[in-house]
């Protein structure tokens, strides 16, 4: 268990909705960072936050959306969802905001649009 | 941009046996080096990483390698068991970047 939690576990939901994924961070954790892992597409990072603000954007699309609570939990926003949005989301949590801190990684959100 | 590329993408070796999986990257500027394993319906577990200062660095059975000069990295395993079945991925980073940067993965079949 890395001490990164994700909600829900599993989602379905149509194309054309919107979807609320939810991440909390290890205890002492101020970064969150978003990835997808795709068949097509591997892992990818999405975006990044470091106590509340952005730090860092990757592949996202304008339909998605994130952000980060005083308490440090995050949420990932996904809109207007299409059939290629429905992949594994993952959050990690690290305890600095720059590169060469160890990112741990939650459980996953299992996304399927249909 | 940055790119990873590893290899092979399917590794299947018997118990007992050795497993080496290698990576290179693009950046230069990359010295920040994890490896993950990903369990069928888990998250990816940090198993080991290595930084551009150090060589080699080893955790009981597992040990990553580093040749900056030729930009790869590698992972050996030793003494494999059938446990240690997954899908192991290399990723990079460095201290002005904050994305890790995934190489494609390898899946590891321990035949008992």
């Amino acid at each position: 268990d890395s001490g990164v939690t994700q909600t829900p576990k599993h989602l379905i939901t149509a194309t054309g909705q919107r979807v609320t994924l939810r991440c909390s961070p290890r205890s002492g954790d101020l970064s969150v960072y978003w990835y997808q892992q795709s068949l097509d597409q591997g892992l990818q990072f999405l975006i990044q936050y470091y106590n509340g603000e952005e730090r860092a954007k990757g592949n996202i699309l304008e339909r998605f959306s994130a952000q980060q609570f005083p308490d440090l939990h995050s949420e990932l926003n996904l809109s207007s969802l299409e059939l290629g949005d429905s992949a594994l989301y993952f959050c990690a949590s690290s305890v600095g905001g720059l590169g060469g801190y160890e990112q741990y990684f939650g459980p996953g959100t299992r996304l399927t649009v249909t | 941009g940055e790119n990873v590329e590893q290899h092979p993408s399917t590794l299947s070796v018997q118990e007992g046996d050795s497993a080496v999986i290698k990576c290179t990257y693009s950046d230069s500027a990359s010295n920040y080096f994890p490896w993950y394993k990903q369990e069928l319906g888990k998250g990816p577990q940090l198993i080991i990483d290595i930084r551009s200062n150090v060589g080699e660095k080893k955790d009981q059975r597992i040990a990553v390698t580093l040749n900056k000069t030729a930009k790869h990295f590698s992972l050996h395993i030793t003494e494999t068991q059938p446990e240690d079945s997954a899908v192991y991925f290399c990723a990079e980073t460095h201290n002005a970047g904050n994305m890790l940067t995934f190489g494609g993965g390898t899946r590891l079949m321990v035949k008992p």
